[in-house]
């Protein structure tokens, strides 16, 4: 079956360095993938989204990468902070899915001061 | 604006109880979802909506019930709780299947 999986659930980076969390996934019918960050005690929040036609899109300090060939995405955090400290979680969407959000199982991001 | 609402916050049933968790949403967003979040775990999906009148189930539907006769609400029901269910539960909603789903702040549920 389908599935998206983080590769580290831990990350841990110094403060002002840029963050990669890279996220697997197996089915090839995906359409859309999601990235969220969930803090300590609260609900998941949207940070960008990458459609299967596209390569590469970036946001405000944030790019996601997607790599079809090899059924890799990325999510990259320039210059992190430590409000930055969250566990991030991808997500994807697709028709055999029912266009639900089916998740993988999150990397925490920790940041050392 | 109070986007996604849910209530309550914490709750302890006791095994075999019944509940219900509310969950409201002021954007007149049409699609609507329950999650559930084990610790470590990503969110598996419990129901969902696609609009007033129109449920189905997701991922992990047993044990619970839901109903959609307005667009607001979006209620999660338990129908007999058991400990297996003792997790964090999250509503969100969307204006669409490809939009960015905005999630409440969840219910903490535990069940003894």
């Amino acid at each position: 079956g389908e599935s998206v999986g983080l590769h580290l659930p831990t990350l841990s980076v110094q403060e002002g360095d840029n963050s990669i969390i890279n996220c697997a996934y197996s089915n090839s019918a995906s359409d859309y993938f999601i990235w969220y960050k969930q803090e300590s005690g609260k609900g998941p929040q949207f940070i960008i989204d990458i459609r299967s036609n596209m390569d590469k899109r970036q946001g405000q300090r944030v790019t996601v990468l997607l790599n079809k060939t090899v059924k890799h995405l990325s999510l990259q955090i320039a210059a992190t902070q430590p409000g930055d400290s969250a566990v991030y979680f991808c997500a994807r969407l697709s028709m055999d899915s029912n266009y639900q959000l089916i998740w993988g199982a999150g990397t925490k991001l920790i940041i050392k001061p | 604006n109070a986007g996604v609402t849910q209530t309550p916050k914490f709750q302890v049933l006791k095994t075999g109880q019944s509940m219900t968790l509310q969950c409201a949403q002021d954007m007149n967003h049409e699609y609507m979802s329950w999650y559930r979040q084990d610790p470590g775990m990503g969110l598996r999906l419990i129901h969902y909506s696609v609009g007033a009148g129109i449920t189905d189930q997701g991922e992990v539907p047993n044990g619970y019930n839901v109903s959609r006769s307005t667009t607001e609400d979006f209620p999660l029901r338990l129908l007999s709780a058991a400990p297996s269910q003792t997790s964090v539960y999250f509503c969100a909603s969307s204006y669409s299947w490809g939009g960015g789903y905005t999630f409440g702040s969840g219910t903490r549920l535990t069940v003894v």
